[in-house]
């Protein structure tokens, strides 16, 4: 079963303007991950922000974390066409396990 | 180095037939997931591997589904007697640091599997 859950769902923006989608979920975690994935296929790796950590940075990318709330956001500042891309988030328990995703938010750029 | 790949890219089946997916992960990776994506949807968890054994099988969707892995490399997804149901994209993942400790996975491109 799924356990992050994205929202919206859905985020169209201009070129140069910031996108922000959210995350929740469910049980503790170890670490949280946001992935993004083109065209339905492979996903690459973003940025991994751990329990421990409230903010991190990477490039033009933001992500907080708020335990409390079991909640992130992912801040995508000035955005490009080529940001275009599903986004998810992803979390970790323990160990190797696996990664639980949400379902996606859908992010359209347009030039 | 090589990143993580998948064969086939594409495949199409009849409904009842018999579908093997192969994934070559990035060679040192001890840890190799397999995940199913239905359009539109977010990923679902269907096994995975650390070395050559399975400690969590929890997400195959049912007994026509299984994997193997050899010589801590290649790992096969077969499902027999394929459903409609079936059609998705199967993507493999492998990881070479245990994820609780940072690590992060990698992803193949994937297979689309289309039952027809």
């Amino acid at each position: 079963s799924q356990q992050g859950e994205e929202d919206p769902q859905a985020l169209s923006i201009q070129e140069g303007e910031n996108a922000t989608m959210n995350c929740s979920y469910k049980t503790s975690i170890n670490n949280l991950q946001w992935y993004r994935q083109n065209s339905g296929r492979g996903l690459v790796h973003l940025i991994l922000i751990r329990s421990n950590e409230r903010e991190k940075h990477s490039g033009r990318l933001r992500v907080t974390l708020d335990t409390s709330k079991k909640s992130s956001s992912l801040l995508i500042t000035a955005s490009r066409a080529a940001d275009t891309a599903s986004y998810f988030c992803a979390t970790v328990s323990s160990g190797n396990t696996p990664l639980v995703f949400g379902k996606g938010t859908r992010l359209s750029v347009i030039a | 180095g090589a990143g993580v790949s998948q064969s086939p890219s594409n495949k199409v089946t009849e409904k009842g037939k018999d579908v093997e997916l192969r994934c070559d992960p990035i060679s040192g990776h001890t840890a190799l997931y397999w995940y199913r994506q239905r359009l539109g949807q977010g990923l679902e968890f269907l096994i995975y591997f650390q070395g050559n054994s399975a400690p969590d099988k929890s997400g195959l969707p049912s007994d026509r589904f299984s994997a193997e892995r050899t010589g801590e490399s290649v790992s096969t997804l077969t499902i027999q007697r394929t459903q409609q149901e079936d059609s998705a994209v199967y993507l493999c993942a492998s990881s070479g640091v245990g994820l609780a400790g940072g690590g992060t996975q990698y992803f193949g491109p994937g297979t689309r599997l289309l039952v027809l």
